[in-house]
């Protein structure tokens, strides 16, 4: 079945480690997304790309970086720059309007 | 001020009742409206994109005023299964990325 698959679905870090966070796609689609939501909150967007070796900030990238070498993949790099990381993280895809999800990968530090 | 707003709520209401949500946005160049629906914990679907003419879906009913510029959802005959947050979604065109809302929480109580 074609859709999104974001791994892992909990994932707990030490302060001071980098981790990365997976999100790979077989709909075909170019553009793909990374938000993060806390507690209450709506979406806030922090990469996205439109096509394959270009990406751009969103309004909350301090902290975080992304890659897209790959149509298929996003993956998702929180820094130790980032001072308050723990938070939902939902990477989306979408080829016109609407935007399709995954699961969502619940990041708590520790 | 935020680029989408939306009460927060809760808005709890009895099984059968009408609902109404509205959404304001603040960029007149918006291009593309929709309400996602989002469970707890869960990630966030598609529930109708919202066009200039107005659009019904069973007993969901959304409307776009640009003049004003917000959008509402009415939800008919409240079910039990109704009960989650509805995201007021917003594409502005330039970036090509979407805007959400905080989200207003339904409650619909037997």
């Amino acid at each position: 079945d074609g859709g999104i698959t974001q791994s892992p679905k909990y994932l707990f870090r030490k302060e001071g480690q980098n981790v990365t966070l997976s999100c790979e796609q077989n709909l075909n689609h170019d553009a793909m997304y990374w938000y993060r939501q806390d507690p209450g909150q709506g979406l806030r967007l922090i990469y996205y790309s439109q096509i394959v070796n270009d990406f751009q900030k969103g309004d909350i990238a301090e902290g975080y970086s992304v890659s897209r070498e790959k149509k298929e993949s996003f993956p998702l790099t929180v820094t130790s720059a980032q001072k308050n990381p723990t938070a939902f993280y939902l990477c989306a895809s979408s080829i016109s309007r609407e935007a399709f999800f995954g699961q969502g990968t619940r990041l708590t530090v520790v | 001020r935020k680029e989408v707003e939306q009460d927060p709520g809760p808005f709890n209401v009895p099984e059968g009742a009408t609902v109404a949500f509205n959404c304001t946005y603040s960029n007149s160049a918006s291009q593309s409206f929709f309400w996602y629906r989002q469970d707890c914990r869960k990630e966030p679907k598609l529930l109708m994109s919202v066009y200039s003419s107005g659009n019904e879906d069973g007993r969901f009913t959304a409307q776009l005023n640009r003049a004003s510029q917000y959008i509402s959802l009415l939800i008919r005959d409240s079910k039990l299964s109704d009960s989650a947050t509805y995201l007021c979604v917003v594409n502005s065109g330039g970036r090509r990325a979407l805007t959400f809302g905080s989200g207003t929480r339904l409650q619909v109580q037997p």
